[in-house]
């Protein structure tokens, strides 16, 4: 199955920690990249492969997996992390690409 | 610095054809490391990937959409282009196109979209 599930929203406090998930069949074989959007902006990447952030990407964003679930964890998340937040993977069997649903993050 | 700007038509009727552009300025389309993609996002919804092109005009495209869409490369203009036919109401929504690299890390593979264009809104309506 080429599908990506994410929570819809999570809610954190300033300066806390919040982790979200997204799972499916394709991440057992293949790595999540995870984006940020924030509104009328276009997406940009934050973390991909085996925990790699792209140069600018603060290291308060980390990720993680195991078997069919990836995981993206903001450590004293911030007022300006508030945003939606989508995955993405590609299915090893015929490179085609899925993205999740997204999560918004909302900041307290 | 690499750059993608799409273009086209911001308003298509029902049943017709939409078609977007998206220019490459800063690299070649020709780059041999990278393939070139459409992904949209109907307003207040998430992200749907369209599909991707090689310059060589290899593609892969979403098999939910597989049979309305064509997305082919022009390398003499630098730019590949999206046409989706026979357009309802559920296909209005934010056109991106995007840069997707794929890779192959320590513990396996992976596919990011490390450049956006601004991306066009696209109505479908009479």
């Amino acid at each position: 199955s080429s599908e990506l599930t994410q929570g819809p929203a999570v809610s954190v406090a300033l300066g806390q920690t919040v982790k979200m998930t997204c799972q499916g069949d394709s991440l057992r074989s293949s790595y999540a990249t995870w984006y940020q959007q924030k509104p009328g902006q276009a997406p940009v990447v934050v973390m991909y492969g085996k925990n790699k952030r792209p140069s600018g990407i603060p290291d308060r964003f980390s990720g993680s997996s195991s078997g069919n679930t990836a995981s993206l964890t903001i450590s004293g998340a911030q007022a300006e992390d508030e945003a939606d937040y989508y995955c993405n993977s590609r299915d090893s069997s015929n490179d085609h690409v899925v993205f999740g649903g997204g999560t918004k993050v909302t900041i307290l | 610095q690499l750059r993608l700007q799409e273009s086209g038509p911001g308003l298509v009727k029902p049943s017709e054809t939409l078609s977007l552009t998206c220019t490459v300025s800063g690299d070649s389309i020709r780059s041999t490391s990278y393939y070139w993609g459409w992904i949209r996002q109907p307003p207040g919804k998430g992200l749907e990937w369209i599909g991707n092109i090689y310059y060589s005009g290899f593609t892969y495209y979403n098999s939910s959409l597989k049979s309305r869409i064509t997305i082919s490369v022009d390398t003499s203009k630098n730019q590949f282009s999206l046409n989706l036919s026979s357009v309802t109401a559920a296909d209005t929504a934010l056109y991106y196109c995007a840069r997707p690299s794929y890779y192959y890390d320590s513990s396996g593979p992976g596919v990011v979209f490390d450049i956006w264009g601004q991306g066009t809104m696209v109505t479908v309506s009479s």
